[in-house]
Formats: C-alpha cells, structure tokens, sequence
C-alpha cells in the first residue's frame, strides 16, 4: 500500500518569512492533491498535480511535483496568519481513474504575527 | 452552489447505539466519498458511489457500517451498534468525472461523532 510521509510534522515561522513543506511517497503518484485544513474542520482543496515537473500557484502558495512523481513541495512565500492550519498531501498510487487517495498526517503551519 | 454539506456537523451518542449522517455532494457531482479521520492523522478512505453505484469499500468499514447513495444524489452513512472506536470525524467528499482522469476531489465540513 501507499505511505505518504510530510515534513516537517509541525513548523512555526514569523509572519512574512517564507516556508516549505514537503510530501514523500513510496511509490509513483498518479495524483497529488494538497489540501489545507482548520482544527475540526473540513479540508480546502488547495491544489491537485498529475504531470511529473508540475507546478501550479494559487495567491502565494505554489506546489510542484518532482520528475520522478514520487515527492511534491508546497512552498508559501511571506507568509500570514491567515495561512495558518494543517496541510495534508493526498495521493493516489493507482492510475485507476478515481480519487481513493492516500493522505500524509499532516504539518501543523503556525504564522507568529 | 454551497459546496459539500454534512449534516450533523456533531453528533454525540452512547455506546451501542445507531447514527446515521448525511452528506448532499455539489449538485453536478457523480462521485461522491467517505472518509474518516482521528485526531492527528490524515483522513483515510472508507467507500465511493459513481452515481448510485457503490463501486468500492475499504476494509475500515465493518459490518456495522453501510452506505447508501440512493438515487445519486445525496448519500447516507449508518453505523449501527456503535464502539468507542468509532469515534472520529466523518467526512464527505465529492468529484465530477467524465473519464479515467482524477478529478479536483471537494470536502464537505465533516460530522465530528464521540461515542461515550
């Protein structure tokens, strides 16, 4: 079965200074979604890669997928406070056309104003 | 269009007891998901509809659980006889797909159960 790692599991930074997080899979990824999430609230979907080299950018959150389709970066530049939550990495291992994915646990994000 | 909705939102109960949530997927929607999630972990898949067909169940969702998606629609997650274990939030997904592509897959705000 697919594992999906996420690192760091928690990151606390200053407002306005920028930041990784980055998801690793043990087997190819068919699709990666990364999706942010409130404390005991639903996910957002933030963005969703399938090409090997893809990057999409949303406001100030940029996502890519490596060549090798088994890695996936989020990176947010100045980041706020709005920005804080949980970030969780889905994906799919399969390239059964569905969206049974496979979630990493998460990197709890902090923003200190 | 409001996105997914779930209902209850929270739900508490006492052991042994039987719940049942709902979850109204994006009106144009075929898929539709359940998911559930414990505190500090991602949240793990337990069934999908295409339509009205429920075309597969994860090992997670025992006999006391079932599902429903009735007329394609909006979907029903029972659980009968409920355990403590069962404890975590439920959360409703959905996707429109024409083809073999994954689809943008959308979250309902999830019911959050504690079975005392």
């Amino acid at each position: 079965s697919q594992e999906l790692e996420q690192s760091p599991q928690s990151l606390i930074v200053q407002e306005g200074k920028n930041l990784t997080i980055n998801c690793t899979s043990s087997k190819t990824l068919y699709g990666l979604y990364w999706y942010k999430q409130k404390y005991g609230e639903g996910l957002i979907f933030l963005m969703m890669l399938q090409k090997g080299g893809e990057e999409k950018s949303h406001e100030k959150i940029t996502a890519k997928l490596d060549e090798k389709k088994q890695q996936s970066s989020l990176h947010i530049t100045a980041s706020q406070p709005s920005h804080a939550g949980i970030y969780l990495c889905g994906a799919d291992g399969s390239n059964f056309g569905n969206e049974k994915l496979t979630f990493g646990t998460g990197t709890r994000l902090t923003i200190i104003p | 269009d409001t996105g997914v909705s779930q209902d209850p939102r929270h739900k508490i109960t006492k052991r042994g007891q039987n719940v049942t949530f709902r979850c109204d997927p994006i009106s144009e929607h075929n898929r539709l998901y359940w998911y559930r999630q414990t505190l500090g972990q991602g949240p793990e898949f337990l069934t999908y509809f295409q339509n009205e067909a429920q075309l597969e169940k994860s090992r997670l969702l025992s006999d006391r659980f079932s599902a429903e998606r009735p007329k394609g629609s909006f979907s029903t997650l029972e659980i009968q006889r409920t355990e403590q274990g069962d404890s975590a939030m439920y959360l409703c997904a959905s996707s429109f797909s024409v083809g073999q592509g994954k689809e943008k897959l959308f979250f309902g705000s999830g019911t959050q159960l504690s079975v005392l």
